[in-house]
């Protein structure tokens, strides 16, 4: 089966950078995707790492260590707007579903 | 492009009422899914279908039951609600399960079961 972990809760200041981190255990690897939910909202898709290395989308950055089993989630210039959820998530040995990691809660002050 | 609907948006039931909860997407994807979604608990699989006509259980299927009769729509069943299915319901769809095909969520449905 596939499991995985993330902090439950990162704090941090407007304009910092974030980094969240998520480690796996999986029977088969497929890649691993993160989404973002803010309160009361829908989970909404920022991005997928299949293979190692560091994916850029404006200011939020994905990095993969297969190797490692881990990946994280780099927020840079953080903006109020920032403070939500985001959950990791790799996809099942079937190649149907996707299992979710618990969140992360990022708060971030003014 | 309406993408993932969800109805109703919110629900209160008694103990042992029955409801279904509907999903409609506009997006032609052969995968749907249902979730919920509870406080510190992420988001857990009820019940997913893989093409119209086709269902199959998740991680959380106890209590639920669900049919796919159009590609289009996903319908979760509730036949007697307890106060242990309160919870936010999303429902989510995809392409066929290509690699990096997100996978697109509805608004969610609020439920509580008093």
């Amino acid at each position: 089966g596939q499991s995985l972990e993330q902090p439950s809760e990162v704090t941090a200041v407007e304009g910092a950078i974030v980094q969240i981190n998520c480690t796996y255990q999986t029977s088969g690897f497929y890649g691993l995707s993160w989404y973002q939910q803010h309160d009361g909202g829908a989970p909404t898709f920022l991005s997928y790492n299949a293979l190692d290395g560091l994916e850029e989308t404006g200011r939020f950055s994905s990095f993969l260590s297969r190797s490692d089993s881990y990946g994280y989630l780099l927020l840079q210039e953080l903006q109020m707007k920032d403070s939500a959820s985001y959950f990791c998530a790799v996809r099942d040995t079937g190649f149907q579903k996707l299992v979710f990691g618990t969140g992360t809660r990022l708060l971030v002050s003014p | 492009n309406a993408g993932v609907t969800q109805t109703p948006k919110f629900r209160v039931l008694k103990t042992g009422q029955s409801m279904t909860l509907l999903c409609a997407q506009d997006m032609n994807h052969e995968y749907m899914y249902w979730y919920r979604q509870d406080p510190g608990m992420g988001l857990r699989l009820i019940h997913y279908s893989v093409g119209e006509g086709t269902t199959a259980k998740g991680e959380v299927p106890d209590g639920y039951n669900v049919s796919r009769l159009k590609k289009q729509n996903f319908l979760l069943g509730l036949e007697s609600a307890a106060p242990s299915q309160t919870s936010v319901y999303f429902c989510a769809s995809s392409y066929v399960g290509v690699d990096n095909q997100p996978q697109h969520f509805g608004d969610g449905t609020r439920l509580s079961i008093l």
